[in-house]
């Protein structure tokens, strides 16, 4: 069985740029989250979504979004980019949460802002 | 408030000395509670859960964890580290007390072996 599939590993872009991640979750796991992860600040949740719909939102500015396609994967956008953008952004799927199935990580996609 | 609270960012620990790594969650209800551990560059990869059912839960790796109702508490040990063991550790919840379809992570625990 597949795991969590992150494209791409890594990422340079330039400040103002836009940047899309995405993320291939395991067969037949419909929830998908995004997690960004810094030295400094641990790791923040962004978004979960399930069927593709965003049910979950954490406390990140608007030039971050994402979706989920009909086939469960998942991409996260970044528009604007800012220095501060730099980290691993990870991306997990679960089967169903709320019931407490644990999430399955991806390798996380570096993005470095220059 | 805090969801998940690991004591300690750093730990040191002998090689075949016992770990001991700290998770105190906040929610009233007791949560369905995870560990995870993160090597450098790399995604989490699970090393045990509790949901339901016994306390004392054994994960991977030699791992085990028990979940303290009482305590609010689910901290992680190994009675003897190995040089493999060097990570960032991460406790995670999620379920009853949590707003939210998604997992709470604490802010993680570096741990160093020693030779």
């Amino acid at each position: 069985k597949a795991g969590v599939t992150q494209t791409p590993r890594y990422l340079i872009k330039t400040r103002g740029q836009q940047v899309t991640l995405s993320c291939s979750p395991i067969s037949g796991h419909r929830s998908v989250s995004w997690y960004q992860q810094t030295p400094g600040q641990g790791l923040q949740f962004l978004f979960e979504y399930f069927s593709e719909t965003q049910r979950n939102k954490g406390n990140f500015p608007g030039r971050f979004s994402g979706r989920q396609f009909s086939n469960s994967r998942s991409e996260m956008n970044v528009s604007t980019l800012e220095l501060g953008d730099s980290a691993l952004y990870l991306c997990a799927s679960s089967l169903n949460p709320e019931q407490g199935t644990e999430a399955f990580f991806g390798q996380g996609t570096r993005l470095t802002v220059v | 408030a805090q969801s998940v609270t690991q004591l300690g960012s750093h730990v040191s620990v002998s090689e075949g000395a016992l770990v001991l790594l700290r998770c105190n969650y906040s929610s009233s209800v007791p949560p369905y509670l995870f560990w995870y551990v993160q090597y450098p560059n790399q995604g989490l990869q699970l090393l045990l859960k509790y949901t339901t059912g016994a306390t004392l839960v054994k994960g991977i790796n030699g791992f085990e964890a028990e979940f303290k109702k009482s305590e609010t508490s689910f901290h992680l040990t190994k009675p003897s580290a190995h040089m493999s063991d060097a990570a960032e550790y991460f406790c995670a919840v999620s379920g009853p007390g949590y707003t939210g379809n998604q997992f709470y992570f604490g802010t993680g625990t570096s741990l160093t072996v020693i030779p």
